[in-house]
């Protein structure tokens, strides 16, 4: 069974600025994935960033960077030069062999212009 | 990545009757997921459907109530049956990316509201 925690509800961030938002996870699963969604007010779930468990390079995609600490089982994304375009809600995942996903309950971020 | 079609976008609907969503994908995909998202919540797995066999039913969701359908690799419907007003949420249909990168990739999503 996999658990996935966001303890911030809402975070907010002044446009330009830098903000990081916390995940923890819990998995018995050896390989896994780990994937932060944006769902901005459209509902549609938009991929931001993946993670292969076994890569100890943290992924970067743009703006967007994780924080991958295997062995805390943490897995914070960081958004650097934060745009309005970046409020959403934002959930964490994880995912093994079977796609199955299971979510963190989401943090509700706004950018402050 | 596969692009997903949802019908309806959203309905609003009458406490007991049933409604059925429709998911199209692009391209052809073994198998394909039913999220439920209630307000203000997270996503929770409803069933996994593979084509050519049954739904996989997740913990506290039963076929009677989630019926779905997978008639080929790029269709599939979910009816959510007999509703009440805890039905109301946002219904998603999700597939697997063909990288084996175990990301998923979602429809718009259904909203249903029940009165």
């Amino acid at each position: 069974a996999q658990t996935v925690t966001q303890s911030q509800p809402e975070m907010s961030v002044q446009e330009a600025e830098t903000v990081t938002l916390s995940c923890t996870y819990d998995t018995s699963e050896s390989d896994y994935y780990l994937f932060w969604y944006k769902q901005p007010p459209s509902r549609q779930m938009i991929l931001v960033i993946r993670q292969e468990a076994y890569k100890q390079q943290n992924a970067t995609e743009n703006r967007f960077s994780v924080n991958f600490q295997k062995a805390a089982k943490s897995f914070s994304l960081k958004i650097s030069d934060s745009q309005l375009g970046d409020a959403a809600m934002y959930f964490c995942a994880s995912g093994a062999g079977s796609y199955q996903l299971t979510f963190g309950k989401g943090t509700k971020l706004s950018v402050i212009p | 990545s596969a692009v997903i079609s949802q019908k309806p976008s959203r309905d609003i609907c009458q406490r007991g009757t049933s409604l059925t969503i429709q998911c199209q994908v692009d391209s052809q995909v073994t198998m394909m997921f039913w999220y439920r998202q209630q307000p203000g919540q997270s996503l929770t797995l409803i069933a996994t459907a593979n084509q050519g066999s049954e739904a996989t039913y997740e913990s506290g969701f039963v076929i009677d109530k989630f019926p779905i359908s997978r008639p080929n690799l790029t269709f599939s419907t979910l009816t959510v049956s007999n509703m009440s007003p805890e039905d109301s949420s946002i219904y998603l249909c999700s597939v697997v990316g063909t990288g084996g990168t175990g990301e998923l990739f979602f429809g718009e999503g259904s909203r249903l509201t029940v009165l």
